[in-house]
């Protein structure tokens, strides 16, 4: 079983939509769990940053951890044209440094 | 702008060629990396420098040789590269290795080994 597992999609939805993104893990030692998104010919930068469970939020997006269920979730409210691009997950562990990425899901929302 | 360039942005090489990658930030950090982001697989990390002193290999071949001459760049140096070696190589910094989830990524070399 890989370690992280997120669909690879593509996903593409109609402007204005409301977008759940999604990683499952099989590590209950992760406690950090972050989102990137990555633009065309770009390097990844980072969306969103979680410790431990619960929820975050930062304008239209929100990051959810269910550690219980070993799930971490990303939704983007009022999707934009802008908001195109590959969305990875990653995880780590406490006291180390290696982060482990889902393979991503390339998004596109159509205007 | 991210802060980390890289170059070459594209290279392509046959088999028996020697290249290098280099990537340099600017923006102070004391923690550099190296990926490599294939297609349909997960970023992986190949190499993590910290203060110029390499702390992780993750079971890299040989035929990858990292090279850290300072705190601002850091360099790939690639011979008898294999056609499944072909991936964007991406390099990333962070302020120190327990950031490293605030790492930024530079845009990346695409690689082609013919």
């Amino acid at each position: 079983q890989k370690e992280v597992e997120q669909d690879p999609g593509p996903l593409s939805v109609p402007e204005g939509a409301i977008v759940s993104l999604n990683c499952t893990y099989s590590n209950s030692a992760f406690q950090y769990f972050m989102w990137y998104r990555q633009y065309s010919r770009k390097g990844p930068e980072l969306l969103m940053y979680t410790y431990s469970s619960g929820n975050k939020e930062d304008g239209r997006f929100t990051a959810q951890v269910d550690k219980s269920s070993k799930y971490i979730s990303l939704f983007i409210r009022d999707s934009q044209p802008s908001d195109s691009a590959t969305y990875l997950c990653a995880m780590r562990q406490g006291g180390s440094e290696k982060l482990v990425f889902g393979k991503g899901t390339k998004l596109t929302v159509n205007p | 702008e991210t802060g980390v360039t890289q170059t070459p942005r594209h290279l392509v090489m046959g088999m028996t060629n020697k290249k290098s990658l280099k990537c340099e930030q600017h923006l102070g950090h004391n923690a550099m990396y190296w990926y490599k982001q294939s297609a349909k697989k997960p970023l992986e990390l190949m190499f993590v420098y910290s203060l110029e002193e390499r702390v992780e290999n993750n079971s890299v071949p040989s035929r990858f040789s990292p090279e850290c001459p300072n705190s601002s760049h850091l360099f790939l140096h690639l011979h008898t590269l294999q056609p499944e070696d072909s991936a964007l190589y991406l390099c990333a910094s962070s302020q120190d290795r327990a950031t490293v989830e605030t790492q930024y990524f530079g845009p990346g070399t695409r690689l082609l080994v013919l």
